[in-house]
Order: C-alpha cells, then sequence, then structure tokens
C-alpha cells in the first residue's frame, strides 16, 4: 500500500530562518505529490504539487519543494520563515484506488512552531 | 464564490445517537471526499464518491455512512456504531483526474459525550 512519512511531528524556527519539512514516501511508479497546509481549525489550502518535469517546484507563500526520486522524498522548503507560516504541514501522495478511481493519502502532519 | 460549505462547525450529540454531518460544493467537481482527523494521525479517509450515485470505502468506513444522490452534496452519518467518533470531519471535492488537487471544507468538529 503506498504511504507518506513525515519524521518530525513538530518543528521550531526562528522568524526569518531558513525551514525544511521532511516527507518521504512509499510509491511504485512516479508519484503525484502535494503539500498541504492547515491553520488551527480550518481546512487544508494546497501549497503545492508534482507530477513530473523540473523536481524543483514553487508555490505559494514563498515554499518550494524538491523531488528526489533516489531517496523517495519530496522535501518542502522556505528560505526565511514568517509567523505567520506557523501552522500544521501535510504532505500527500496521490494514489489510483481499486475501484480506478483517485484519492490522496496524507501524512501524519507536521506543525511548525515560529518564535520571534 | 465557489467552494465547500461543511455545517455545522461544532456538533455535539449524546452517545449511542446517529449524527449527519452535511457537506456541499459548488465548484461542479465529481470527487468528493470525507476525512477523519485525529491528533497526531494526519488525515484518514473515510469514504469517497467518484460520481453521483456511486461511493466507495476508505480505510477507515466502519461506523460511517454516505450518500451521493446530488452532484453537489455528500453528507457523512456517523452511526452508533462508530466506537470513538470525536474527531475533526474534513469534507474535499476535487476532479477526477490523476493528480488532481482537492479542494477542502472548513471542517465539523464533532464531540459525543
Amino acid at each position: 500500500a503506498q504511504s507518506v512519512t513525515q519524521p518530525d511531528i513538530h518543528i521550531t524556527v526562528s522568524e526569518g530562518a531558513s525551514l525544511e519539512l521532511r516527507c518521504n514516501y512509499s510509491y511504485g511508479a512516479t508519484p503525484y505529490l502535494f503539500w498541504y497546509v492547515q491553520s488551527p481549525g480550518q481546512g487544508l489550502q494546497l501549497l503545492l504539487k508534482y507530477f513530473s518535469g523540473d523536481t524543483l517546484v514553487q508555490g505559494i507563500k514563498g515554499f518550494e519543494a524538491e523531488f528526489k526520486r533516489s531517496q523517495s522524498s519530496f522535501n518542502l522548503r522556505k528560505p526565511s520563515v514568517h509567523w505567520s507560516d506557523a501552522a500544521e504541514y501535510f504532505c500527500a501522495v496521490g494514489d489510483l484506488s481499486d475501484t480506478g478511481g483517485f484519492k490522496t493519502i496524507f501524512g501524519a502532519g507536521t506543525r511548525l512552531f515560529v518564535k520571534a | 464564490d465557489g467552494g465547500i460549505t461543511q455545517s455545522p462547525k461544532y456538533l455535539f450529540r449524546k452517545e449511542g445517537q446517529n449524527v449527519t454531518l452535511s457537506c456541499e460544493q459548488n465548484l461542479n467537481h465529481d470527487a468528493m471526499y470525507w476525512y477523519r482527523q485525529d491528533p497526531g494521525q494526519g488525515l484518514r479517509l473515510i469514504y469517497y464518491s467518484q460520481i453521483v450515485n456511486d461511493f466507495q470505502k476508505g480505510d477507515i468506513a466502519e461506523g460511517y455512512s454516505v450518500s451521493r444522490e446530488k452532484k453537489e452534496s455528500f453528507p457523512l452519518t456517523v452511526t452508533s456504531a462508530q466506537k470513538n467518533p470525536t474527531a475533526f470531519y474534513l469534507c474535499a471535492s476535487s476532479i477526477v483526474a490523476g493528480g488532481a488537487e482537492a479542494f477542502f471544507g472548513q471542517g465539523t468538529r464533532l464531540t459525543v459525550v
């Protein structure tokens, strides 16, 4: 079965510092990969996605992620974190279901704390 | 504005009662999904539907039921058979395509006492 692992339950960074959130996936073929962000008590918003092509993808709010097939990773990065980036971040992989439909499998999430 | 509306935002029920969570979308999406979110466990798929009048079980369907009578609506019923129903429930929709972005509602927090 496909799976997504986010090794870090929570991370604390100082405002202005760089950020990297880790994500590893298990998938047989080239996966569809996503990063979503969730503010407390809210739904999820897509930050960026990767299907194919350039392995470095740019997203909203200054985020980027790099797909590394050899490491089965899709880490999220931001060069300078703002206090408003404090939230929970989910890595996800798209998967074809047994019935031919499409579903998204999410990691457990990484909560980001930003200190002044 | 197009989007997904979940209601209510907060819901309290007594143990043993069935409860139905509403999810409506005006994005003209064919696919709709229900996820359950518990702290430290990410989002787990309960049910999903790719087309009207058809739906499939996700990873944790036991104790839940759904219907898809209209394209815009995908209500979730939490039955008394669900052993631990207190959670945050998220509804999402997307087009039916590989790698499609999922659009999420604001969630319903269900508390069973």
